[in-house]
């Protein structure tokens, strides 16, 4: 079966600290990985996906097929990054989401 | 409006009453979703049309639970007969076949039954 995991409900860094939001899967097939953002009273909003293989607002995640991980990181957090992050698996148009890390990036 | 909206965004009820909560699309996507969010946890699907079809239903979604899209474009959930664990978010979300499976959020039904 299908499942997310992401194994912190909590993160705390300080700003300009390196920062990595853990995401492992298990899947059969090939996975199409997601990771959305919920910032303080805004909606759920997608931030990148896998097949893209881009950097937005400096976030980077790569998808290892050996680890069937897809960890989420930032070499240098800031303030604004303070926020849920939840990663999400694809099947067919069945999203499953981990249960989020709540990231605080502090001054 | 550029973004999806669902209405009501606070519903208190009592145990046994039945619900109903609207879904509007961003206007161009044909595929619209529903998930259950508990405090702590990510979003749960429930349910997905393409556009008036209903195509996947989850087994989370018991009989109580009814969604709708008659027209292709807004949907309804409705609950019947409201239990206390029914007592969640409900997010509503709407992609267009063609964006690499992007889906856009609305804001949320928050549901609390008494």
């Amino acid at each position: 079966a299908q499942r997310v995991t992401q194994p912190e409900k909590l993160l705390s860094v300080f700003k300009g600290a390196p920062v990595e939001l853990k995401c492992n899967y298990s899947y059969s097939g090939s996975p199409e990985l997601f990771w959305y953002v919920q910032y303080s009273r805004q909606r759920l909003q997608l931030l990148l996906r896998h097949i893209s293989r881009e950097s937005i607002k400096g976030f980077t995640a790569d998808l290892n097929k050996g680890e069937t991980s897809f960890h989420l990181k930032k070499p240098f957090a800031q303030e604004e990054d303070s926020a849920t992050y939840y990663c999400a698996l694809l099947n067919n148009n069945d999203m499953r989401f981990g249960a989020g890390t709540r990231l605080t990036v502090k001054p | 409006d550029t973004g999806v909206s669902q209405d009501p965004r606070h519903k208190i009820t009592k145990r046994g009453q039945n619900v109903t909560f609207r879904c509007d699309p961003i206007s161009e996507h044909n595929r619209l979703y529903w998930y259950r969010q508990t405090l702590g946890q990510g979003p749960e699907f429930l349910t997905y049309f393409q556009n008036e079809a209903q195509l996947e239903k989850s087994r989370l979604l018991s009989d109580r639970f009814s969604a709708e899209r008659p027209k292709g474009s807004f949907s309804t959930l409705e609950i019947q007969r409201t239990e206390q664990g029914d007592s969640a978010m409900y997010l509503c979300a709407s992609s267009f076949s063609g964006s690499r499976n992007e889906q856009f959020f609305g804001p949320g039904t928050r549901l609390t039954v008494l």
